[in-house]
């Protein structure tokens, strides 16, 4: 079966220090990939996503970056945290073969704190 | 915004309770999901609905869609304690899969 691994579960860090969050899926092959931001109480909000090795899309101008090293991991990073960046980041993936018409899965998310 | 809306922002029920979540969007859809997220947690996904469907059930959930009215509703039956988390819809609507997210509805199922 299908699973997707994120980490770490929380996360604080101060202003202007670099940042890393790695999901990998596990036991499928090709999905597509999307890192989410959600700020507390809202829905999500869609920052990158791929839908191959080294192709990403980002949907909002903004202080992240992602990464799409190998077919089943997805990375987030910043070279300087704001502020803003604070929220809860969820990695997901679908299949990618008929994308149009597939669920997500999401995984556990990161609960990243900026001090 | 592309963003569609949720209605209401919070619903309170007793156990037992039928509890029905609406979501209006305003793009063209290929399919409307609905979502559930525990506190603190992931979404895990409840449904998909296809835009040339009309209703799915699957065990004490059903969902309609009205494609003229660009609506979704999402009816939980007979509810219980467990039920309660926030409720998302999301709009389907590229062939690459993204997805568009409302902003949910908090569900409390009071035992």
């Amino acid at each position: 079966s299908q699973t997707i691994h994120q980490w770490p579960a929380t996360l604080v860090q101060p202003v202007g220090s670099p940042l890393s969050l790695e999901c990998t899926v596990e036991g499928t092959s090709n999905p597509n990939l999307y890192w989410y931001r959600q700020a507390a109480g809202r829905g999500l909000q869609l920052l990158f996503y791929s839908v191959g090795i080294g192709q990403i899309s980002s949907e909002v101008p903004q202080n992240l970056s992602a990464s799409r090293p190998q077919d089943r991991q997805f990375i987030l990073s910043s070279k300087k945290l704001l502020l803003s960046d604070s929220g809860f980041y969820l990695c997901a993936w679908s299949g990618g073969q008929g994308a149009s018409n597939q669920p997500q899965h999401f995984g556990d998310g990161t609960r990243l704190s900026i001090l | 915004s592309q963003q569609g809306e949720e209605d209401p922002q919070a619903l309170s029920i007793q156990e037992g309770e039928n509890a029905t979540m609406n979501c209006s969007y305003k793009t063209s859809i290929n399919n409307l999901q609905w979502y559930r997220q525990n506190s603190g947690r992931g979404l895990v996904h409840l449904i998909l609905i296809r835009s040339n469907e009309r209703e799915k059930h699957s065990g004490r959930l059903r969902v309609t869609l009205d494609t003229s009215k660009k609506s979704s509703s999402l009816l939980i039956t007979a509810s219980r304690a467990a039920d309660t988390a926030s409720y998302f819809c999301a709009q389907g609507s590229s062939n690459t899969g993204k997805l568009i997210f409302g902003q949910g509805t908090t569900l409390q199922v009071k035992p």
